[in-house]
């Protein structure tokens, strides 16, 4: 079957750094998104991987590694609006995406 | 302003009421879906809609019927829930289904609550 793995939950320090890592195993591969997520919103769109490498967005960085079915999202200076779920989502190779289940992250003063 | 809407916001209903969920998208695409999510657990895609005609319906139960009149317009009719059907329903469009880097954009969700 298909499966996308992350921590259910994390916690971090305000100005600190964090990483979110998803691993995954789906059949076939057409990308990997990460989104956001503040409670009782709706997820917005973060990020997408489909090469190799570490895309970088201001304060935001992907990693992907599709050899390792492995991704992070990584998360520099963090602020306290950083606190919000972050779900990594495979395209297969249907383009369907298959979804985690989401990574809760909260920040502490 | 995510460019996708969705009423009711919140909807509390017994489980031999009808109702609908209405969605809205005001971004020009071709695609839209609804999703279930449950606490802690990944979405759930319910159904697709492709230029207005549905492309997947992935198992879910016939108390949940789609319904998209134009490319703009989504609904999810509800009748006779169970009380696990109590989750946040999610609607999203893309600029077309099926197709590499599709980002969906997603409304806030229905809250639903099926006493």
């Amino acid at each position: 079957g298909q499966n996308i793995d992350q921590p259910t939950e994390m916690t971090a320090t305000e100005g600190a750094i964090v990483q979110i890592n998803c691993t995954y195993q789906t059949s076939g591969f057409n990308g990997l998104f990460w989104y956001q997520q503040h409670a009782g919103e709706a997820p917005t769109f973060l990020s997408y991987n489909v090469l190799d490498g570490l895309e970088e967005k201001g304060r935001f960085s992907s990693f992907l590694s599709r050899s390792k079915g492995y991704s992070y999202l990584l998360l520099k200076e963090l602020q306290m609006k950083d606190s919000a779920s972050y779900l990594c989502a495979v395209m297969d190779s249907n383009y369907q995406l298959i979804w985690g289940a989401g990574t809760k992250l909260i920040i502490k003063p | 302003e995510t460019g996708v809407t969705q009423t009711p916001r919140h909807l509390v209903m017994g489980m031999t009421n009808k109702k609908s969920l209405k969605c809205e998208q005001h971004l020009g695409h071709n695609a839209m879906y609804w999703y279930k999510q449950s606490a802690k657990k990944p979405l759930e895609l319910m159904f697709v809609y492709s230029l207005e005609e549905r492309v997947e319906n992935n198992s879910v139960p016939s108390r949940f019927s789609p319904e998209c009149p134009n490319s703009s317009h989504l609904f999810l009719h509800l009748h006779t829930l169970q009380p696990e059907d109590s989750a946040l329903y999610l609607c999203a469009s893309s600029h077309e289904y099926g197709g590499a880097y599709n980002e969906q954009f997603f409304g806030p969700g229905t809250r639903l609550t099926v006493l």
